[in-house]
């Protein structure tokens, strides 16, 4: 059983740093991985995607890496702002349609 | 801009009062899941769509339907909603089911149980 845990749950670091969000994942025969932003009672927004193939994706601030066989991957947020705090969730998706989401790293950027 | 609409926002029903909850979607995709997210947990698929085959999680409770009439439009409803139940309830889309599928999420619909 696919299992998907996010370290540390919560981060608080002033703005201007750079830091790195980790995800774990038990299963390593994945399809693709993405990463989601959630703020205080919304949705979820996709932020990257990588497929199983491809060590990295990178958008902006954010560079995603994926190490299949040791089951990881890490989201860096450059540089950050008040702005990225929010909730980021890492989620699997395996041979089915089901994303297996981590519980999500709670990220606070003070000014 | 294509999107994933959830309506409404924030729904309050009664202990026992049925509930339906809305989706749709402006972009064509093949496939549209509903995932169940209770407080500072991570969202759970309850089910999904492929076009018209729907796939029930063997763990979703009876108590939980969905109806998708057309490509666009997909629905929520809980037929006899417990306290247990009140969570937000997430709709998504993907183009189809193939290896480089990315899901797009709507803004949620925060149900609270009476």
């Amino acid at each position: 059983k696919q299992e998907v845990t996010q370290i540390p749950a919560a981060l608080s670091v002033p703005e201007g740093e750079n830091l790195v969000l980790n995800c774990s994942f038990t299963d390593s025969a994945i399809y693709n991985l993405q990463w989601f932003r959630q703020d205080p009672g919304k949705g979820l927004t996709s932020l990257l995607l990588i497929q199983s193939s491809q060590r990295e994706q990178t958008s902006g601030r954010l560079n995603a890496s994926l190490d299949k066989s040791s089951g990881r991957s890490t989201l860096y947020i450059a540089a950050s702002q008040p702005g990225d705090s929010a909730t980021y969730l890492c989620a699997v998706r395996r041979d089915t349609d089901k994303l297996i989401f981590g519980t999500g790293t709670r990220l606070q950027v003070f000014p | 801009d294509a999107m994933v609409i959830q309506n409404p926002r924030y729904q309050v029903t009664q202990f026992g009062k049925p509930v339906t909850l809305s989706c749709s979607q402006t972009l064509n995709h093949n496939v549209m899941y509903w995932y169940q997210q209770k407080s500072s947990q991570a969202p759970k698929l309850l089910f999904h769509y492929y076009d018209k085959d729907f796939n029930n999680e063997a763990d979703t409770p009876d108590n939980f339907q969905s109806r998708r009439p057309n490509t666009s439009f997909c629905f929520l409803d809980i037929r006899s909603p417990g306290l247990g139940d009140a969570a937000m309830y997430l709709c998504a889309t993907s183009r189809d089911s193939g290896r480089a599928s990315e899901q797009f999420f709507g803004p949620g619909t925060r149900l609270t149980v009476l």
